[in-house]
């Protein structure tokens, strides 16, 4: 099994600071044949099922802003909210897809300062 | 609209079977599959297993191989998630997601199931 290791487990940042997540995957999720990165961030609010922010690594979501922003290649990973608001205090997750069994990191809270 | 909606909060006794569900609109439900992801009171997301309702092709996490079982019907676009006989354990949110392919990310989510089973 590929185990996501993520970093810190939670952080503070000043509003319009920046905030940076990172990922490590103990293998490489990186498809050769493709050249595509299997992972995905997710956002999860208290209360609500988590969201897809970030896929492929690097592509964002439909509809999220921009100040999200992702990369990395290979085993090493990371999430940036380039501007902290007040509606980013969440839990981030990333997640491979690279192969059976899908498995998440550990989590990220965000919070302000 | 795409929406995954699962059924409502269930509170058991150990030992007791139950079995929860996922309905999916706004979509073709046979051409997605979808996982099942379970969440423990204050912890991480957990992933459990994944169908294709367009054969019921099934795979499980070794974590949850054997302690539950997946299944689907395409005919009133529906996945389940079910025991045969809880744990207190098993006291936890789960969620089902959809996915374009077994080996891909999750775009939508349902809005979760909490099941608590206590004696």
């Amino acid at each position: 099994d590929i185990v996501m290791t993520q970093s810190p487990d939670s952080l503070a940042v000043s509003l319009g600071e920046r905030a940076t997540i990172n990922c490590k995957s103990s293998q490489s999720v990186l498809y050769s044949s493709n050249n595509k990165n299997y992972l995905a961030w997710y956002q999860q609010k208290p209360g609500q099922p988590p969201k897809l922010l970030i896929y492929w690594a690097s592509t964002r979501e439909s509809g999220v802003p921009d100040r999200f922003s992702g990369s990395g290649s290979g085993t090493d990973f990371t999430l940036t909210i380039s501007s902290l608001q007040a509606e980013d205090v969440a839990v981030y997750y990333c997640q491979h897809y690279y192969s059976f069994h899908l498995t998440f990191g550990g989590g990220t809270k965000v919070e302000i300062k | 609209e795409v929406q995954l909606v699962q059924s409502g909060t269930e509170v058991k006794k150990p030992g007791e079977s139950l079995k929860i569900s996922c309905q999916g609109s706004g979509y073709s439900f046979t051409d997605y599959w979808i996982s099942w992801v379970r969440q423990m009171p204050g912890k991480g997301l957990e992933w459990m297993g994944i169908i294709y309702p367009g054969d019921s092709d099934t795979k499980y996490s070794p974590s949850f191989q054997g302690q539950v079982t997946i299944s689907a019907d395409k005919s009133i676009n529906t996945a389940y998630l079910q025991w045969s006989s809880l744990k207190a354990s098993d006291t936890a949110m789960y969620y089902c997601a959809r996915q374009v392919s077994s080996r891909y990310h999750s775009d939508y989510w349902g809005q979760g199931t909490l099941v608590t089973v206590s004696s």
